[in-house]
């Protein structure tokens, strides 16, 4: 079974400070990568997504760090803020399949 | 307003009973997905539908059954096979990708708990 390993699994990060979540993948044929974030009770919502014919993307405060080559990629939330605390997915798509292959999440709590 | 609705909210079933749950889409979206979620687990991927009246097994589908007979509707069973049904159930739908185009973004509706007793 192919997986999509996230880490860490819980995060706790000052008001302002950076929050990092990474994610590391073996299948070779992924070619999309999204991130969701999920509020308790709520379903997940995409954050934002990412390519492999690209390295960085952005959109406002969070940033998608992707390293083809580490078969890694990364989610960076900069000024943290109290109303990002959430629990945030990373997920992979293999290309020609509508199958979202999951990470197991990571529940950032941003302290004011 | 367009998307997902997902019925009821909670839900509470004694065991050996079967219960169904609610999935409804006005995306006009021809795949859809159930997912369960436990904590710390992430999602896991129960079936999948990418047309009407077709639909695959995800990765733990046993003691959970499907239908697919409009393309707005995709109810999933869980019947008294499964052994540890108490969980939050999402459903998401999506335009399905095809070969050399970009990916389409699944969206989720506001989920099911569903709490055996």
């Amino acid at each position: 079974q192919q997986q999509v390993k996230q880490s860490p699994q819980s995060l706790i990060v000052q008001k302002g400070g950076i929050s990092i979540i990474n994610c590391a993948y073996e299948n070779t044929a992924f070619d999309y990568f999204p991130w969701y974030q999920q509020f308790p009770g709520k379903g997940p919502a995409l954050l934002i997504a990412i390519r492999p014919d690209v390295s960085e993307k952005k959109e406002g405060r969070f940033t998608i760090s992707f390293n083809k080559s580490a078969k890694q990629f990364s989610l960076h939330i900069m000024d943290s803020q109290p109303g990002d605390s959430a629990t945030y997915f990373c997920a992979a798509q293999e290309r020609g399949y509508s199958t979202l292959t999951f990470g197991k999440g990571t529940m950032l709590l941003v302290s004011p | 307003d367009g998307g997902i609705t997902q019925s009821p909210k909670y839900l509470f079933r004694k065991e050996g009973q079967n219960v169904t749950l609610s999935c409804e889409q006005n995306l006009n979206h021809d795949a859809m997905y159930w997912y369960r979620q436990d904590p710390g687990q992430g999602l896991r991927l129960i079936y999948y539908s990418q047309i009407v009246n077709d639909f695959q097994k995800g990765d733990i589908a046993e003691g959970y059954s499907v239908s697919r007979e409009k393309k707005e509707s995709f109810p999933l069973t869980v019947t008294s096979a499964q052994k540890n049904p108490t969980a939050f159930y999402l459903c998401a739908s999506s335009i399905p990708t095809t070969w050399g185009t970009h990916t389409d973004t699944q969206y989720f509706g506001p989920g099911t708990r569903l709490t055996v007793l």
